[in-house]
């Protein structure tokens, strides 16, 4: 099983500061028609989880443009340019390279 | 609009099954993969399984191996799991969630709104 890593696991932010979320996946995610199997997700309170970000770096439909992914191989990184109220919750990023899929440890985010 | 729609929250005891039912609407149900992902009170996901309802393919997490099964009535465009010999570590919110064909977009797009499965004597 590919083992996922995220740091940190907890993160308190101001209003309108950027926020950045780390993810270390045990074997690379390069797939081999070139895309990366990486998934970013977001578990608001008291909510199921939503599809922020696929492919490491894709935003999905109607994610707000502040986040974004970046990453290749094993090293992965979400960012929010300015985080709002709204995105407090747990993050959580999963690889989709092969079976099982396996998901990060997850890192909640709140705001100061 | 597009969703998976879970059955309610199940209270079971020590060494029972479960069956979850997941079903889709606003799209063709077998043209999209359904996973089944478990998340204790407070704790991170958990992926249990995968099946393509149009062959009825199944796959399952080891550390569910012989305990979970993953079936559909495409009829009706419902997937179930059921999970049997049912522990107190079993407690958890039960997702489904969907998966799209091929490589376009590789991830859990749509999600059920969960159903908490409680274990206890």
């Amino acid at each position: 099983d590919i083992l996922m890593t995220q740091t940190p696991l907890s993160l308190s932010v101001t209003p309108g500061q950027p926020a950045s979320i780390s993810c270390k996946s045990g074997q690379s995610l390069l797939h081999s028609d070139g895309k990366t199997s990486l998934n970013w997700y977001l578990q608001k309170p008291g909510q199921s989880p939503q599809l922020l970000i696929y492919d490491a770096s894709n935003r999905f439909s109607g994610v707000p443009d502040r986040f974004s992914g970046s990453g290749s191989g094993t090293d992965f990184t979400l960012k929010i340019s300015r985080v709002e109220a709204e995105d407090v919750g747990v993050y959580y990023c999963m690889q989709s390279i092969q079976l099982p899929r396996t998901f990060g440890q997850g890192t909640k985010v709140d705001i100061k | 609009q597009v969703q998976l729609v879970q059955s309610g929250a199940e209270v079971k005891k020590p060494g029972a099954s479960v069956k979850v039912s997941c079903k889709a609407s606003g799209y063709t149900f077998t043209s999209y993969d359904i996973n089944w992902v478990r998340q204790a009170t407070g704790q991170g996901l958990e992926w249990m399984g995968w099946m393509n309802p149009n062959s009825g393919n199944t796959g399952y997490a080891q550390k569910f191996q012989g305990r979970v099964t993953i079936t559909r009535n495409t009829s009706i465009s419902t997937a179930y799991m059921e999970l049997s010999s049912l522990r107190s570590e079993d407690t958890a919110v039960y997702y489904c969630a969907r998966d799209p064909p091929g490589r376009d977009l590789d991830a859990f797009d749509i999600w059920g709104q969960g159903t908490m499965v409680t274990v206890s004597s």
